[in-house]
């Protein structure tokens, strides 16, 4: 069965970086699909951010691009997502998702 | 992009009654694009349907998923108490940025 799990920091402070990383375990079904980042402010709905091929190719939220830098490392089975320059605004619960498999989300908030 | 809009925002009905949740494209889409994510409370979302109409693994035959062009559908045929809950329809697997819709809350008449 496959797995995803995010990890990173749970508190960033404003103007700073924001960097996660999803762990894959049980990866072979899920081999040649992208790698998706999705993001849910509390009491709010679904935002993509973007997704990452396994050849490293990517496409981005045009609202996020200029922020967002994703990477992958498939010897891993783990994929990451950097968001810099956060504000109040990037408060919210990031999730990665692929081949219609979820992470449990991580809480990432911006404050000082 | 592709701008996903769902209605109701809020249906209120009792177990056992049929759930109808509307998704409407602001273009065309491909059946194969369009997808249905059930996120329960504290939960993370989970895969419903895919391809507009195919039942992800382990997803109960009451689930089904129609429509094509703008318009798509979700039907809950009987309700059970585990199906009060938000559900989101996604744009996806295109060259265009993925959306969601706004998501429709199923909640307990």
């Amino acid at each position: 069965q496959v797995q995803l799990q995010e990890s990173g920091p749970g508190l960033v402070k404003p103007s700073e970086t924001l960097s996660l990383t999803c762990n894959v375990s049980g990866a072979s079904i899920i081999t040649g699909y992208y790698r998706n980042w999705i993001r849910q402010p509390a009491g709010k709905g679904l935002e993509w951010i973007g997704r990452i091929y396994p050849s490293g190719s990517t496409d981005f939220n045009p609202s996020l691009k200029s922020r967002v830098t994703l990477s992958i490392d498939m010897s891993k089975d783990q994929f990451s997502l950097k968001l810099n320059s956060v504000t109040a605004a990037d408060t919210a619960t990031y999730y990665c998702a692929s081949a219609g498999f979820w992470g449990q989300g991580i809480l990432v908030t911006v404050s000082s | 992009e592709i701008v996903l809009t769902q209605s109701p925002g809020t249906l209120s009905l009792s177990p056992g009654e049929r759930a109808t949740l509307s998704c409407r494209a602001s273009q065309s889409v491909s059946s194969t694009n369009l997808a249905w994510h059930q996120q329960r409370p504290g939960q993370a979302p989970r895969l419903l349907i895919y391809h507009a109409f195919s039942r992800a693994t382990g997803i109960p035959d009451r689930f089904s998923g129609s429509g094509s062009g703008t318009d798509f559908t979700l039907t809950i045929s009987r309700l059970e108490p585990e199906d009060f809950a938000l559900y989101y329809c996604h744009f996806y697997g295109s060259s265009l940025p993925d959306t969601f819709g706004g998501g429709t809350k199923v909640e307990m008449k």
